[in-house]
């Protein structure tokens, strides 16, 4: 199972918003509503921002928000804050049954 | 909520080790766990998962065959046995717990994570 692509790197200016894709394939992304996002900051462990594409866990800001168009699914995150710095990772489940994440997108804030 | 690994250290290569996970604060059964590791410098990379019941298993391609994972539901406990460990097992191994209300699936998401174990595959 391939690796989910998504870009080495974005950035932004606080108070700004930015997109992070997530490409896969229809066995994965653009066959399933089971899209998740993480936000791992350096040597901690990773946080679930988004699951089943869209739903935010309990206690996640809503300037995190995520969407899906075919085998691409999109974070979008708003307001850019300088504690959004950090590495961010989508996850997809497979036609095999497991699940694979993409590469990562380091978020620099301006 | 918490999970907490142990069990990481330094094996040679061939060798085998077993992880654990102690689960606490949430109905155990309730939920798939799962593991997912990180190799130095690299990104995460999906290792295994296992149902509520401990009934169904799923295994990444990279670790099929030489890595079993389990749990005992009598101590809300989450392992993970490895053998035939390669150099390119080496990474950190993170405990992780499937959202979902009232159960959680582990292709939902995982929203509680362990602080992570370190493992080490090195002659």
């Amino acid at each position: 199972q391939s690796a989910l692509t998504q870009p080495a790197s974005v950035s932004g200016s606080p108070g700004q918003s930015i997109t992070i894709s997530c490409t896969g394939t229809s066995s994965d992304v653009g066959g399933y509503k089971y899209v998740s996002w993480y936000q791992q900051h350096p040597d901690k462990a990773p946080k679930l921002l988004i699951y089943d594409v869209s739903d935010r866990p309990s206690g996640v800001s809503h300037r995190f928000s995520g969407s899906k168009a075919g085998s691409t699914a999109s974070l979008i995150i708003s307001g850019l804050q300088p504690e959004d710095e950090a590495d961010y990772y989508c996850s997809s489940f497979t036609s095999s049954s497991t699940v694979v994440f993409g590469g990562g997108t380091r978020l620099t804030v301006l | 909520v918490q999970l907490l690994e142990s069990g990481g250290g330094l094996v040679q290569p061939g060798g085998s080790l077993r992880l654990s996970c102690a689960a606490s604060g949430f109905p155990f059964t309730n939920y798939d766990m799962g593991w997912v590791r990180q190799a130095p410098g690299k990104g995460l990379e999906w290792v295994s998962a296992i149902s509520g019941s401990g009934g169904s298993t799923y295994f990444a391609n990279s670790v099929k065959g030489r890595f079993t994972i389990s749990r005992d539901t009598s101590k809300n406990a989450l392992f993970l046995q490895m053998s035939s460990l390669r150099a390119e097992d080496t990474a950190v191994y993170y405990c992780a717990k499937a959202v979902g209300v009232p159960r959680g699936y582990y292709f939902y998401g995982m929203d509680v994570w362990g602080q992570g174990t370190t493992v080490t595959v090195s002659s």
